[in-house]
């Protein structure tokens, strides 16, 4: 079976500090990748996705940056983190391309706080 | 791109009565349609979908509904129970083949005893 592991699952970072959060994904081959983001009471904001390794599409602009060094590993990172870049942000991952469309199964989250 | 608007943000129903969670989208050629819940803290989970070739689905108390001549989509829950409440969530892909999942805002769902 599919699982999802997603760490840390929370994080306290200064304002200007760098960001690293890793996703992986096991059980399945070639899946989409996303990164959401949801602020406090908010909705899930989407911004990235990823096909295949080293293929990102940006769905916001902003301060983070995603990678995909391998096929089932996905990174957001920052080099210098914003006070607004707090909230839960969660990976998730669905069938990929030729597969009917599916559900997204998320990992647990990371609460990430800027202080 | 795809933009799915969910309607209400928050809502508040007697425990027993049904509460109904509307979304419509933009781009006609999305056919895939989940509903995700989450609980306070937690992951979202799928509690149901439906798929363009289909108007209706039921799973017991919870049921989708898929309008695509008007591109909207609804979520009923019947005989509500404290346990429904949590955060709901509507989405919508397709286009592409990448299955690129777009999300509603979100509906609070408080059933009070």
């Amino acid at each position: 079976s599919q699982t999802i592991h997603q760490w840390p699952a929370t994080l306290v970072q200064p304002v200007g500090s760098p960001l690293s959060l890793e996703c992986t994904v096991e059980g399945t081959s070639n899946p989409n990748l996303y990164w959401y983001r949801q602020a406090a009471g908010r909705g899930l904001q989407l911004l990235f996705y990823s096909v295949g390794i080293g293929q990102i599409s940006s769905e916001v602009p902003q301060n983070l940056s995603a990678s995909r060094p391998q096929d089932r590993q996905f990174i957001l990172s920052s080099k210098k983190l914003l006070l607004s870049d707090s909230g839960f942000y969660l990976c998730a991952w669905s069938h990929g391309l030729g597969r009917p469309n599916t559900e997204a199964f998320f990992g647990q989250g990371t609460r990430l706080t800027v202080v | 791109g795809e933009n799915v608007e969910q309607h209400p943000s928050t809502l508040s129903v007697q425990e027993g009565d049904s509460a109904v969670i509307k979304c419509t989208y933009s781009d006609s050629a999305s056919n895939y349609f989940p509903w995700y819940k989450q609980e306070l803290g937690k992951r979202p989970q799928l509690i149901i979908d439906i798929r363009s070739n289909v108007g209706e689905k039921k799973d017991q108390r919870i049921a989708v509904t898929l309008n695509k001549t008007a591109k909207h989509f609804s979520l009923h829950i019947t005989e509500t129970q404290p346990e429904d409440s949590a955060v709901y969530f509507c989405a919508a892909s397709g286009t592409g083949g990448y299955n690129k999942l777009i999300f509603g805002a979100g509906t609070r769902l408080a059933v009070h005893p």
